[in-house]
């Protein structure tokens, strides 16, 4: 069974710019989070999709946007980049959404670098 | 909101003890704890998990306890191996809200 897949692994963009990062979740999986990581912050949460609806939302300002598709794949938008959006940034999927299946699989990841 | 707390941020043991890292959160309705391993350059993967109706669990060389009036969670590797080296995360979630993350534990083995 194929884990979750992000791409694009790499990407460096300069200030100003937007960028689009895409996560596809283990087949059968409906739920879809996001997360930021970067060096002493550890895993910051984002949002959480479930069948297509935001279901939870962090802390972050409205730059940062997502959503997920019919067939449970989510994209995250980052417009009007700032240097400090450089980080790590991680797409987990679950079978459903809270509930008793709490585990989380997390992909690779998508290393953006703001310059 | 949840707010989990993860000490030592950095943890160097020799190859065989053991090593024990601490959270603690702060809602009360949390109810699921799990623990994740992240390895260079990976995602980040659940290694052991405890829910509130559960004061300890354990598989093979790892064990987890939970206080929940204490609202305490520790995670306790024993026989500690250099593969055991990677940045370990507890985290607390409680029903249908997002999963929160303590900000990790870097775990050096040294052999």
């Amino acid at each position: 069974k194929a884990g979750v897949t992000q791409t694009p692994r790499y990407l460096i963009k300069t200030r100003g710019q937007q960028v689009t990062l895409s996560c596809s979740p283990i087949s059968g999986h409906r739920s879809v989070s996001w997360y930021q990581q970067t060096p002493g912050q550890g895993l910051q949460f984002l949002f959480e999709y479930f069948s297509e609806t935001q279901r939870n939302k962090g802390n972050f300002p409205g730059r940062f946007s997502g959503r997920q598709f019919s067939n449970s794949r989510s994209e995250m938008n980052v417009s009007t980049l700032e240097l400090g959006d450089s980080a790590l940034y991680l797409c987990a999927s679950s079978l459903s959404q809270g509930g008793n299946t709490g585990e989380l699989f997390f992909g690779e990841g998508s290393r953006l670098t703001v310059l | 909101g949840e707010n989990v707390e993860q000490h030592p941020s950095t943890l160097s043991v020799q190859e065989g003890d053991s090593a024990v890292i601490k959270c603690t959160y702060s809602d009360s309705a949390s109810n699921y704890f799990p623990w994740y391993k992240q390895e260079l350059g990976k995602g980040p993967q659940l290694i052991i998990d405890i829910r509130s109706n559960v004061g300890e669990k354990k598989d093979q060389r790892i064990a987890v306890t939970l206080n929940k009036t204490a609202k305490h969670f520790s995670l306790h590797i024993t026989e500690t191996q250099p593969e055991d080296s990677a940045v370990y995360f507890c985290a607390a979630r409680g029903g249908y809200q997002k999963v929160t993350f303590g900000i990790g534990t870097k775990l050096q083995v040294i052999p």
